[in-house]
Parts: C-alpha cells; structure tokens; sequence
C-alpha cells in the first residue's frame, strides 16, 4: 500500500535550472494537488488537479507548470528554477471533498 | 477567499498535561469541512481529527477532541493527557464544501511536549 509517493526526497539545482519532480497516488484519487511550505508561512497551494486533463492554478503558482495525463501521476515542474523557490514541497491527494488530503513524504528543495 | 488563522506560534506543555491549540477561520459558507494535521520532525504529514461543519457534535480521536463554535468561527484542539510524541507542528486546515477541493492551511502551531 504505497499511498502518495514522491521523489526525490531532496534536490539541490542551480539558479536557472530546470527540473521535475515527481507525484504518484495508488489510491485512485480524482483530486491531486502541490503545496509549498516554508517557516512562518505554513503550506500554501501551488496547482491542483480535480481529474485527468484538468489542473487550475493556486495561491502561488508562478514559476511552477503542471500537468495531468493520467489518474496516478501529477509532476510539478520548475521551469527556471530561483533562489526563492527553496522550500519543502508536498504532494497530496484524496477522493473526495470531504475526505483528508493524503500527503506524500516531501521533497526538500535547495536552489543555489 | 477563506483565511484560517492560528495565533500561536509556539506552545510547551508538560507530559500528562492538557493543552489546547486555537484556530480561527474565515468564510461565508454554511457547509465546509475543517481539519487538524500534525507534522513531527518526520517532516510527515498525519491527519490528527476532522470536522463537518453541519454536524454539531464536535469530533473526537482518542486524546484528541476538538471545541467547534460555527458561530464563533473557531476550531480548537485539545490534546489531553500529552505525551512526547505529540510534539509537532501542528496545522489547521479549512476546505469548502462546494465544488472547490482546495484546501487552506494556517501557518501553524509549535507544540512542545516536556518531560
């Protein structure tokens, strides 16, 4: 029962590079979603998709681009990666409205 | 847009003891769901408790309760009987009951259990 994964676990990039990293859910989950989460601010959405071929933009989306081809998987992508987009990054899930996000174990990302 | 606001940064609390975290929400719904998750230094993200907001009952996991006020707008945790596992960051979380899936979190609370 492997639930959200994701990888890398850690990441460092250099200002300007680009990189993907990487969500997958075993749970059959319609909803799909990316957070950020840096001290003092705690997780802010970045994108998030409520099926296959739909994803919408969150609270701070700029810099990141996302796409949904099938039900499992859900990449993020850092197009042009900036010392500001140093954080944690959460991938999570859930079936439902009323059902709790299932997150995966994190991505801490460093960009120099 | 929905804002949830926890207005302690950092709380300790001896083991054994009670404590209690406070949140505050803001929304115009009638119908919303609200959650509580904990994040141990893990850095893993564990669903503590949740509420639907049309029940009135408040929602109960073991040492975990919540306080519910609708009216109030207020959502609070209270872990009874603390134990040095609970020390965490502790997150309260608001999600609408319409169509949107998007869930909003508060900046978080520091839990510090003490021996």
């Amino acid at each position: 029962n492997a639930g959200v994964t994701q990888t890398p676990k850690f990441q460092v990039l250099k200002t300007g590079q680009s990189m993907t990293l990487q969500c997958a859910q075993d749970m059959n989950h319609e909803y799909m979603s990316w957070y950020r989460q840096d001290p003092g601010m705690g997780l802010r959405l970045i994108h998030y998709s409520v099926g296959a071929g739909i994803t919408d933009q969150g609270e701070v989306p700029n810099g990141y681009n996302v796409s949904r081809s099938t039900t499992e998987d859900f990449p993020l992508r850092l197009l042009s990666a900036a010392p500001s987009q140093t954080s944690v990054y959460f991938c999570a899930s859930s079936y439902s409205k009323n059902s709790p996000l299932h997150f995966g174990n994190g991505t801490r990302l460093t960009v120099t | 847009a929905q804002t949830v606001t926890q207005s302690q940064p950092e709380m300790s609390v001896q083991e054994a003891e009670t404590v209690t975290l406070s949140c505050t929400y803001d929304t115009s719904e009638s119908n919303y769901y609200l959650f509580w998750y904990k994040q141990p230094p893990s850095r893993q993200m564990i669903l503590v408790i949740r509420q639907e907001a049309y029940k009135q009952q408040n929602a109960t996991e073991n040492r975990f309760s919540v306080n519910f006020q609708k009216a109030a707008k207020s959502f609070s945790l209270k872990i009874s009987d603390s134990q040095l596992g609970d020390t965490a960051m502790y997150f309260c979380a608001f999600r609408s009951g319409g169509s949107n899936y998007k869930l909003t979190f508060g900046k978080g609370t520091l839990l510090t259990v003490n021996p």
